[in-house]
C-alpha cells in the first residue's frame, strides 16, 4: 500500500525565508502527488499536484514542490514566507495500486510564521 | 465559485446517539467522499460514492456508518450509536472525474464531538 511521510509536524519559519516543507512517499509506481493547504477553521483547498508531466510544479501562492523519483521525494517549498502562510500543510498520494481514486494522507506540517 | 458545502459545521452529541452529516457537493462532480481526520492524526479516507453506490470503502467504515445521496444535491453520512472515538473533523469532498489526477474539493468540515 501507499503511503505518505511529512517529517517535522511543526515548522516555524522567519517572515521572508525560504519554506520547506518534506514529504516522501512509498510507491512501487510512479505516483501522483497532492499538497493541500488547510488554514484554521477551513477546508482542505489544493496547493499543486504532481501528475508525471513536469517535475517541478508550481502552485498557488507562490509554492512550488519537486518531485525526485531517486529520493522519492515531494518537498514543498517557498522562497519567502508571508504572515498569510500560516496554516497546516497536508502531502498526498493517490492510490494508483488499487485502480481507486483514494487520496492518502500524510500527517501534516503546521507551519508558523514569525515576524 | 462553485464550493462543498458541509453542514453542521460543529455537532455534539451523547455516546450512543445517532449522527447525520450533510454535504452538497459541487453541482456537476460525479464522484463523492468522506474522510475523517481526529484531532491531530492524519486525514483519512472513509469511503467514495458513484452513482449511488459506495465504490470504496476503508476499514474504518464498518456497518455502524452507511452514506446516502437521498435528494441528488445532497450526501449524507450516518453515524449510529456514536463512541468517543468517533469524535474528529469529517471532511466531504467532491471530484468531476474518476481519473486519479482528479482534484478532489473538500468542504470545510463538520466537526463532531462525542460526550
Amino acid at each position: 500500500a501507499q503511503s505518505v511521510t511529512q517529517l517535522g509536524s511543526h515548522v516555524s519559519v522567519s517572515e521572508g525565508a525560504l519554506v520547506l516543507l518534506r514529504c516522501n512517499y512509498s510507491s512501487s509506481v510512479p505516483p501522483y502527488l497532492f499538497w493541500y493547504v488547510q488554514y484554521p477553521n477551513q477546508g482542505l483547498q489544493l496547493l499543486l499536484k504532481y501528475t508525471s508531466a513536469a517535475t517541478l510544479v508550481k502552485g498557488i501562492n507562490g509554492f512550488e514542490a519537486e518531485f525526485k523519483k531517486s529520493e522519492t521525494s515531494f518537498h514543498l517549498t517557498k522562497p519567502s514566507a508571508h504572515m498569510s502562510d500560516a496554516a497546516e500543510y497536508f502531502c498526498a498520494v493517490s492510490d494508483l495500486m488499487s485502480g481507486t481514486y483514494k487520496y492518502i494522507f500524510g500527517t501534516g506540517t503546521r507551519l508558523k510564521v514569525l515576524a | 465559485e462553485p464550493e462543498v458545502t458541509q453542514t453542521p459545521s460543529h455537532q455534539v452529541t451523547q455516546m450512543g446517539q445517532e449522527v447525520i452529516l450533510r454535504c452538497v457537493p459541487i453541482s456537476n462532480h460525479l464522484y463523492f467522499y468522506w474522510y475523517r481526520q481526529i484531532l491531530g492524526q492524519k486525514v483519512e479516507f472513509l469511503v467514495s460514492f458513484y452513482n449511488n453506490e459506495i465504490s470504496e470503502k476503508s476499514e474504518i467504515f464498518d456497518d455502524q456508518f452507511s452514506v446516502e445521496r437521498p435528494d441528488g444535491s445532497n450526501f449524507t453520512l450516518k453515524i449510529r450509536s456514536t463512541k468517543l472515538e468517533d469524535s474528529a473533523m469529517y471532511f466531504c469532498a467532491s471530484s468531476e472525474t474518476l481519473m486519479n489526477t482528479g482534484e478532489l474539493f473538500f468542504g470545510e468540515g463538520s466537526r463532531l464531538t462525542v460526550l
